[in-house]
């Protein structure tokens, strides 16, 4: 069993809508959770950061982590076509532990 | 914020020859630099950890004879992928850890895309 699961898509939705990520993680000692934006041949960003469990909202985006499920998302409100990109999950053990990644498309 | 510089971008080279890339934290002092693999659609490989001073760290089924790793300053690692093949061609990227060590401060850089022929 991998130590991080993410759907790989691709994922693709019409602009405005609203989309959900998600991922899971086997290993409930994982405290600190990311989520990565990567543009095509670029290296990836940081969007956002979870400690432990809970939501955090950045804008239009909001990380959710559930630790009792071992479960991550990232919700995006009103999906722009400049959201189009890979997003990847990830979590802290001694060194990052990434998801497979999601291709996201936003239609205009 | 902080930056990491990776050069270069692109590069193509023949079969047999040896290609460096280079990581440089611009702004921050990295004591750990992280190299990743990523074939297309897939996720990042983590292929070494490299402390500088110190040899590096190579994940299992990492050839570290292949793949040398220097760090010979808080700023700057290279990768040389020696005696290179077409199977070697990838997208590499470098990401650096802050010397504070905080859990989340790994930046990344904008990766590098060898292709052997």
């Amino acid at each position: 069993q991998k130590e991080v699961e993410q759907d790989p898509g691709p994922l693709s939705v019409p602009e405005g809508a609203i989309v959900s990520l998600n991922c899971t993680y086997s290993n409930s000692a994982f405290q600190y959770f990311m989520w990565y934006r990567q543009y095509s041949r670029k290296g990836p960003e940081l969007l956002m950061y979870t400690y432990s469990s809970g939501n955090k909202e950045d804008g239009r985006f909001t990380a959710q982590v559930d630790k009792s499920s071992k479960y991550i998302s990232l919700f995006i409100r009103d999906s722009q076509p400049s959201d189009s990109a890979t997003y990847l999950c990830a979590t802290q053990g001694g060194k990052l532990i990434f998801g497979q990644g999601t291709e996201l498309s936003v239609k205009p | 914020g902080a930056v990491v510089s990776q050069h270069p971008s692109r590069v193509i080279c023949k079969s047999g020859t040896s290609v460096k890339i280079e990581c440089r934290s611009l702004d921050f002092q990295a004591t750990t630099m992280f190299w990743y693999r990523q074939f297309p659609k897939q996720s990042l490989m983590l292929m070494a950890t490299s402390n500088e001073g110190s040899k590096a760290t190579y994940e299992q089924g990492v050839e570290k004879d292949k793949f040398l790793i220097n760090h010979a300053s808080l700023t700057l690692s290279t990768l040389t992928v020696t005696s290179a093949h077409p199977e070697d061609s990838s997208f590499y990227i470098c990401s650096a850890r802050d010397i504070a060590g905080s859990e989340t401060g790994y930046t990344f850089g904008s990766g590098t895309r060898l292709t052997v022929v």
